[in-house]
């Protein structure tokens, strides 16, 4: 079954109104990814985080892994209409070789 | 520039035919990912590969078969036993130490009809 969970599915904002995507796992992961999608294209590699607690900022987006390392979300300050896509978190569930396991994404909208 | 490369863009085909979509990578990855994605959903891994000349199935290999002879090279043969085979194809690279830092490629829309 799904074992990474995402919340909302779906937001559409106006521009200026903040974002915020959240990440929740079945088990402790001992890294998450998140990755953006824009519509038409491909996922494209955002961020890593890897320690419980942490967080980390790239310019209007904030991301954050929970005390647990069960738990993840992404924050965007401000939205512009160049944040329009698909936000998806990706953690490794596999055992042996590490490969990642996606969500199922946040779409997100962002009206003028 | 450096980068993924796969072709075509978009392939229509008709039930029952085998087809192979393309993925070409001058990044010197070792590691290569065949993902499909279906409209609102997220990324499913289908094939991967560590080195050359070895690959492992994925969560949805079923249908599917891959082949990795050279290092820049990793195609998809989506097969007649896939049931459902209209979906975006995904192909993906890495280096050995950042596996979760994936390249993708634009991607291939498939049609079977």
């Amino acid at each position: 079954g799904q074992q990474v969970m995402q919340i909302p599915q779906y937001q559409h904002v106006q521009e200026g109104e903040d974002f915020t995507t959240y990440c929740n796992s079945s088990t402790t992961l001992s890294n998450i990814q998140w990755y953006k999608q824009r519509p038409g294209g491909h996922p494209v590699f955002l961020i890593q985080l890897v320690k419980s607690g942490e967080v980390k900022k790239q310019k209007r987006l904030t991301f954050q892994f929970g005390e647990a390392k069960k738990n993840s979300s992404l924050h965007i300050t401000a939205t512009q209409t160049t944040d329009v896509g698909t936000y998806f978190c990706a953690g490794p569930f596999n055992s042996g070789y590490s490969t990642l396991t996606f969500g199922k994404g946040t779409m997100l909208l962002v009206s003028p | 520039d450096g980068g993924i490369t796969q072709s075509p863009k978009y392939l229509f085909r008709k039930e029952g035919q085998n087809v192979t979509l393309s993925c070409e990578q001058n990044l010197n990855h070792d590691a290569m990912y065949w993902y499909r994605q279906d409209p609102g959903q997220g990324l499913r891994l289908i094939y991967y590969s560590q080195i050359v000349n070895d690959f492992q199935k994925g969560d949805i290999a079923e249908g599917y078969s891959v082949s990795r002879e050279k290092k820049e090279s990793f195609p998809l043969t989506v097969t007649s036993a896939q049931k459902n085979p209209t979906a975006f194809y995904l192909c993906a690279s890495s280096i050995p130490d950042r596996v979760y830092e994936q390249y993708f490629g634009p991607g291939t829309r498939l049609t079977v009809t």
